[in-house]
């Protein structure tokens, strides 16, 4: 479930099921986005991309998935393992020059063994 | 490849005194690098952004002054927290691009500052 406020989201899942992870983008001028993992401590190592003419890509054992209508991404993580746990970000690149990216707030997994 | 380092790590100073911040890409040449801050439990903040060679961008309601970031080669960047006071103590992560715009952008492990 989700909560608001002070406390990041949070998803708990059963090691090996599927894990999906939601994001809401703000800007309809975006056309880039991108997953970014971050475990405690760490910076933020990036997982897959996906841009504005795509609804869907997958790579290994992660697929993500963009709405545009509704802007929205998620990102699906199948047969999840514990070394999943981490936060994960969503960005958007809403294009311009310098290439800045805006973050989600971030949903923590926790993965259960 | 696409590796980027901070330095240092952790830091820990007294309030009053500056810190310098070191962002290098270690494999690549990087046009253009970001700095970010990211306090617990919350997402990342655009600091500034710099090109090489050239002044840093800052995001709205950043002091320009307080948070000098230079970019004098394709590999490395500063940022130097001055006159730090307890309320700089954050988690600051750079990260480097190779062209900017859509490129990816590669993260550094962040720095962890604490100011006194």
């Amino acid at each position: 479930g989700e909560s608001v406020g002070l406390h990041l989201p949070t998803l708990s899942v059963q090691e090996g099921d599927n894990s999906i992870i939601n994001c809401a983008y703000s800007n309809s001028a975006s056309d880039y986005f991108i997953w970014y993992k971050q475990e405690s401590g760490k910076g933020p190592q990036f997982i897959i991309d996906i841009r504005s003419n795509m609804d869907k890509r997958q790579g290994q054992r992660v697929t993500v998935l963009l709405n545009k209508t509704v802007k929205h991404l998620s990102l699906q993580i199948a047969a999840t393992q514990p070394g999943d746990s981490a936060v994960y970000f969503c960005a958007e690149n809403y294009g311009g020059s310098q290439g800045n990216l805006i973050f989600g707030k971030g949903t923590k997994l926790s993965v259960k063994p | 490849g696409a590796v980027v380092s901070q330095h240092p790590s952790r830091v820990i100073c007294k309030s009053g005194t500056s810190v310098k911040i070191e962002c290098r890409s270690l494999d690549f040449q990087a046009t253009t690098m970001f700095w970010y801050r990211q306090f617990p439990k919350k997402s990342l903040m655009l600091m500034a952004t710099s090109n090489e060679g050239s002044k840093a961008t800052y995001e709205q309601g950043v002091e320009k002054d307080k948070f000098l970031i230079n970019h004098a080669s394709l590999t490395l960047s500063t940022l130097t927290v001055t006159s730090a006071h307890p309320e700089d103590s954050s988690f600051y992560i750079c990260s480097a691009s190779r062209t900017g715009g859509r490129d990816t952008q590669y993260f550094g492990p962040g720095t962890r500052l604490t100011v006194l």
